[in-house]
């Protein structure tokens, strides 16, 4: 079974630091990853995508792919209290799938 | 760009009825969508993936009799959860891929919350 781990947290980060969340997949074949943000109560929004090894900066995020470790990150660059929520990583795995496999997600909170 | 929204947000309904639940991509086509299940403190799981104009694609273990999908057109998907049972109470997402569009990113509805009593 295709899988994507997450460690759950909660992940604790003081305000103005920077947070950072890990992902792992088990799936070989699978070409694109997604980080995705979900406040309580709401469906996930998108933050970034990633289909290449190495470093994609968006803004104040930052997500790295590393395909041979099978690992994707998001870094949080100067974490704000509006950045508390669930973050979910999401892959979309080889073999002609369409639909993403998702982790359970890692809560994150900023500390004011 | 790129919404999805999904009606209704909430509804509450009595055990052995049947809901259907529309999504809609409002301000692009969509030529796959896709269904999700979200249980509380659980992650979504895909459900099913919908094509215009075929059958929808199940994932192992939802039942495509119960769980009814249609996607007439390239705006509209509908979900249809028949005979429903207090197990079937979830958080149901659709979200939508923008044809031709750059990636394979996939575009959320806000969702819709499902009460079997």
């Amino acid at each position: 079974q295709k899988e994507v781990e997450q460690n759950s947290g909660p992940l604790s980060v003081p305000e103005g630091a920077i947070a950072s969340l890990n992902c792992t997949y088990s799936d070989r074949g699978s070409q694109s990853f997604f980080w995705y943000r979900q406040y309580s109560g709401k469906s996930p929004e998108l933050i970034m995508s990633i289909y290449s090894n190495g470093d994609k900066e968006d803004g104040r995020f930052t997500a790295q792919l590393n395909k041979a470790s099978q690992y994707v990150s998001l870094l949080i660059r100067d974490s704000q209290p509006s950045d508390s929520a669930t973050y979910l990583c999401a892959v979309r795995p080889g073999g002609g799938a369409d639909g993403l496999t998702f982790g359970k997600g890692t809560h994150l909170i900023i500390q004011p | 760009g790129a919404v999805v929204s999904q009606h209704p947000s909430w509804v509450i309904c009595k055990s052995g009825t049947s809901v259907k639940i529309e999504c809609r991509s409002l301000d692009f086509q969509a030529t796959t969508m896709f269904w999700y299940r979200q249980f509380p403190k659980q992650s979504l799981m895909l459900m099913a993936t919908s094509n215009e104009g075929s059958k929808a694609t199940y994932e192992q273990g939802v039942e495509k009799d119960k769980f009814l999908i249609n996607h007439a057109s390239l705006t509209l998907s509908t979900l249809t959860v028949t005979s429903a049972h207090p197990e079937d109470s979830s958080f149901y997402i659709c979200s939508a891929r923008v044809a031709g569009g750059p990636g394979e990113t996939q575009y959320f509805g806000p969702g819709t919350r499902l009460l079997v009593l």
